[in-house]
């Protein structure tokens, strides 16, 4: 099994530009989340999917970030405009079905720069 | 929101030193996590506890879940350089919920 795929995993970009994050779950896993993680504010959820279905999507910071689940293999995560302050690295996670106790498998994680 | 509180945030120590992290929280836990983060990398995850009161070894890590279901922790005996990573705990994922993790304890280990 290849695990979760992230791409890119570097990206750098000037401010206002649109940044795209794309992910791949771990096939036959029926929840992903999309994460970010900075030194300050560490691992901080901010949208996760059932069944291509988003569940929750309170820790979106802004309207700037968008996330869409088309099928139930890939996920991507959008930025417009981004702002040097979305700096962080997003990581994707997935989770296999009827995994009650929520062991959750994280992909390599892309690290963005937005100047 | 449950707030996970570890500690220490950072830890230095040389090679075959003992240590403990701990993971805190005011809240009641179903189950818990830990999961270890090495640079460049996701978080894998390193055991679940789900009885208050249990001990899960993994070769050199200890881990106990509290009484309560409120704590918990983490004992490395003899640490090796390769325990070098960021150590987080997660609990509250359940069912469809997702996962809260704490802010994480930052081991290095000098060879």
């Amino acid at each position: 099994d290849a695990g979760v795929i992230q791409s890119p995993r570097h990206e750098v970009t000037e401010m206002g530009q649109e940044v795209t994050l794309r992910c791949k779950p771990i096939s036959g896993h029926n929840s992903l989340f999309w994460y970010r993680q900075t030194m300050m504010r560490g691992l901080e959820l901010l949208i996760y999917f059932n069944n291509n279905v988003p569940i929750d999507d309170s820790g979106m910071p802004e309207d700037r970030f968008s996330a869409k689940m088309p099928n139930a293999s890939f996920s991507t995560l959008k930025i417009q405009p981004s702002e040097p302050r979305d700096s962080a690295v997003y990581f994707c996670a997935s989770r296999a079905t009827g995994g009650f106790y929520n062991e959750q498998f994280f992909g390599p994680g892309t690290r963005l720069t937005v100047l | 929101t449950q707030l996970l509180e570890q500690s220490p945030q950072f830890l230095s120590i040389q090679e075959g030193e003992n240590l403990t992290v701990y993971c805190n929280s005011s809240s009641v836990f179903s189950s818990l996590q830990w999961y270890r983060q090495e640079p460049g990398e996701g978080p894998v995850l390193l055991v679940t506890v789900v009885t208050g009161g249990e001990v899960k070894k993994l070769k050199r890590l200890t881990f106990q879940f509290g009484d309560a279901r409120k704590d918990s922790s983490l004992h490395i005996t003899a640490a090796q350089p390769g325990d070098t990573g960021l150590y987080l705990c997660a609990a509250g994922g359940t069912g469809r919920r997702a996962l809260t993790f704490g802010s994480g304890t930052r081991l290095q280990v000098q060879p």
